[in-house]
């Protein structure tokens, strides 16, 4: 079963930030927070994962509580093409991801 | 930006036949993986594979499974005797290093009637 606690839909206007939490209060020291999304019925697509500190891609920003019990993926500026399923994964390496029902984004005009 | 590509994008087998999906990952990736979605359902991990074995399996794949690297670029999984239930969107994965993020193909689209 995923470890993780995501609430199920989000709205988000296009151009604003989209903030998705995401709970993970079980997590191991050795576990990192992975941010995958789907769009539509695509392949899974990665977008950012950290450890402890707080990550920036050209994708997206991660925030990782100090306590490492929660997180937040930003989308500094969404757009349409963002609407997607998206899925906060914890786990120690890629080689067993656990995915669970994720949060629907759905990015309107 | 390299890709993992599979094919077909979609197959339609009839019950108890064979199928092979089959699967190119990224050209220097050493980590190969199986996940399958059922229509509505979440993404299910069904296989790892490294160093010519299988590293990890799910309680999914079952005998009726197995997977091959059979030369230096294509992954399949097999499914020896398709069933109604077999039928999903099954995505192959491939990554350089454990720790690494998993790229995903469009997977292949299997219909079994």
């Amino acid at each position: 079963d995923a470890k993780t606690t995501q609430p199920t839909s989000m709205d988000c206007a296009e151009g604003r930030a989209a903030n998705l939490p995401c709970n993970h209060s079980t997590i191991s020291g050795n576990e990192y927070v992975y941010w995958y999304r789907q769009i539509h019925s695509q392949g899974p697509q990665y977008i950012i994962h950290g450890l402890k500190n707080n990550e920036t891609n050209e994708m997206a920003s991660l925030i990782i509580t100090e306590d490492r019990k929660s997180s937040t993926l930003i989308l500094p500026h969404a757009t349409l093409r963002d609407t997607a399923v998206y899925y906060c994964i914890v786990a120690p390496n890629t080689d067993k991801l656990i995915f669970g029902t994720g949060t629907r984004l759905q990015v309107f005009p | 930006e390299p890709e993992v590509t599979q094919t077909p994008s979609h197959q339609v087998t009839q019950m108890g036949q064979e199928v092979i999906l089959r699967c190119v990952p990224i050209s220097n990736h050493l980590y190969f993986y199986w996940y399958r979605q059922i229509l509505g359902q979440k993404v299910e991990f069904l296989v790892s594979f490294y160093n010519n074995e299988i590293s990890e399996k799910s309680e999914i794949f079952d005998d009726q499974f197995s997977v091959e690297r059979p030369d230096g670029s294509n992954f399949t999984l097999k499914i020896r005797s398709t069933k109604l239930e077999d039928s999903a969107m099954y995505f192959c994965a491939s990554t350089a290093y454990r720790d690494s993020p998993l790229h995903f193909g469009n997977g292949t689209r299997l219909t079994v009637t």
